[in-house]
């Protein structure tokens, strides 16, 4: 069965610092792996995602990630974030199986950007 | 091109009432899923829609909960008898392919 660990549940940040945003997986087939990000009282907004090809992916608001598949890890990255990075990030593992994919959460990570 | 949409955004209801919850896909989506998050929680998987066929519901209670996606309009996640543990966030995301989902800004449902 595939599960998702985000390793931190808050991470405090300072205005301009960079961020990095642990995820592990484990899953014996191969997935694909995505991060949302979901604002106060808002909706998930897709970061990025990883399908296939190269394991460094970039996504929007400057954020990226890198799949290691020998560590199963699917970390994000920011060299420099901003006030308006605070939100709940979610890393998500998907299979796809029988034609459709069904996405498996990680329990998040809240990140709190201070001045 | 509109997003997904959800509504209500928020919706109240007392123990045993009935609670609907609508979600229309973006344009041209096919597949439909629904997915719960409970206070500090993640998102729970629940059921996953084509159009008029229930795919997978292995996430959903056995019991008070229903989902359909008719042919025409939109899709319904229907809760009988709400109980106060169904207080949640209900998401609804659609995809076009089977790889990228897109959710709407959920309903927000409180059992008073």
């Amino acid at each position: 069965a595939q599960s998702v660990t985000q390793l931190d549940s808050q991470v405090p940040v300072f205005e301009e610092a960079p961020v990095e945003l642990r995820c592990n997986y484990s899953s014996s087939v191969s997935v694909y792996l995505f991060w949302y990000v979901q604002y106060p009282n808002q909706g998930l907004q897709l970061l990025l995602k990883y399908l296939s090809g190269s394991t460094l992916v970039k996504g929007i608001n400057g954020f990226e990630a890198e799949f290691n598949k020998s560590q199963t890890s699917f970390h994000l990255r920011k060299p420099s974030v901003h006030i308006s990075d605070t939100a709940e990030y979610f890393c998500a593992v998907s299979l796809f199986s029988g034609g459709y994919n069904k996405l498996i959460f990680g329990a998040g990570t809240r990140l709190a950007v201070h001045p | 091109n509109a997003g997904v949409m959800q509504n209500p955004r928020h919706l109240v209801r007392r123990r045993g009432q009935e609670a609907r919850l609508r979600c229309s896909p973006m344009k041209g989506h096919s597949h439909v899923y629904w997915y719960r998050q409970l206070p500090e929680e993640g998102l729970k998987f629940m059921v996953y829609l084509q159009k008029e066929n229930i795919i997978d519901e292995s996430g959903m209670p056995k019991e008070r909960f229903s989902a359909e996606f008719p042919k025409e309009g939109p899709s319904i996640l229907r809760i009988q008898q709400v109980v106060r543990g169904d207080s949640a966030a209900y998401f609804c995301a659609s995809s076009l392919l089977p790889d990228t989902q897109y959710f709407g800004p959920g309903t927000r449902l409180t059992v008073l």
